[in-house]
């Protein structure tokens, strides 16, 4: 069963620390995604990754930043969290889009409230 | 600029009603259209479209696609309190991402 974890449910920040959401897949697939989740917006593509150590900007990327140093794990930091970036966090991940299918897997998502 | 337009934004009805969600697509490199279910955790998938007029169904959920209108629908009939979620459309645009609508949030009363 495919599986996308993520390291909190549930985080509480103050403003101006550093912040690392952490995500793993079991799936050994190439893409992977971190979006966010806000009321009436849907789901924001924050920045993506084809493969490790690569990343591509989404539409949201500034204040964050993401790492991946290996092909299951996919890091988003938030350098100096803001109120404005309290938000739920979803990372998705998809096979290579060679195939033609692009069915994503989500994590259960990181509730973060930035005080 | 690519965009999925969802609509309505809201909804409640009760259990027995039937309804019909709405998702519109302005994207230039059109490949599929995806149907999400998110309850209090993870989306789930639930329909991939590439063809027009071909209704994909399980259960009491159905969808079709309309790529000369450039929309899709997705039916639950017999709603159940248990079908209350967020619905996500997302559009593949062959740009290895999908590009997501706002969501429908139906809530099903008993």
């Amino acid at each position: 069963d495919v599986k996308v974890t993520q390291s909190s449910r549930y985080l509480v920040k103050r403003t101006g620390e550093k912040v690392f959401l952490e995500c793993v897949q079991d799936m050994d697939h190439e893409n992977m995604f971190w979006y966010r989740q806000d009321p009436g917006l849907g789901l924001r593509l924050i920045y993506f990754s084809y493969d490790v150590k690569m990343k591509e900007k989404g539409d949201i990327p500034e204040g964050y930043s993401v790492s991946r140093e290996k092909k299951e794990r996919f890091s988003l930091i938030l350098e100096s969290a803001s109120t404005n970036q309290t938000s739920m966090y979803l990372c998705a991940s998809s096979p290579l889009d060679g195939r033609g299918i692009n069915e994503q897997f989500f994590g259960p998502g990181t509730r973060l409230t930035v005080l | 600029e690519d965009k999925v337009v969802q609509s309505p934004l809201s909804l409640v009805v009760h259990e027995g009603d039937t309804v019909t969600l709405n998702c519109s697509y302005e994207v230039t490199n059109f490949r599929s259209l995806l149907w999400y279910k998110q309850e209090k955790k993870a989306p789930t998938f639930l329909f991939m479209l590439t063809s027009s007029g071909i209704e994909k169904k399980s259960g009491r959920l159905s969808s079709i696609l309309d790529k000369k209108e450039l929309f899709s629908i997705l039916n639950i009939t017999a709603t159940q309190t248990g079908d209350s979620a967020i619905y996500l459309c997302a559009v593949d645009n062959q740009g290895g991402k999908l590009i997501f609508g706002q969501g429908t949030e139906l809530s099903v009363k008993p």
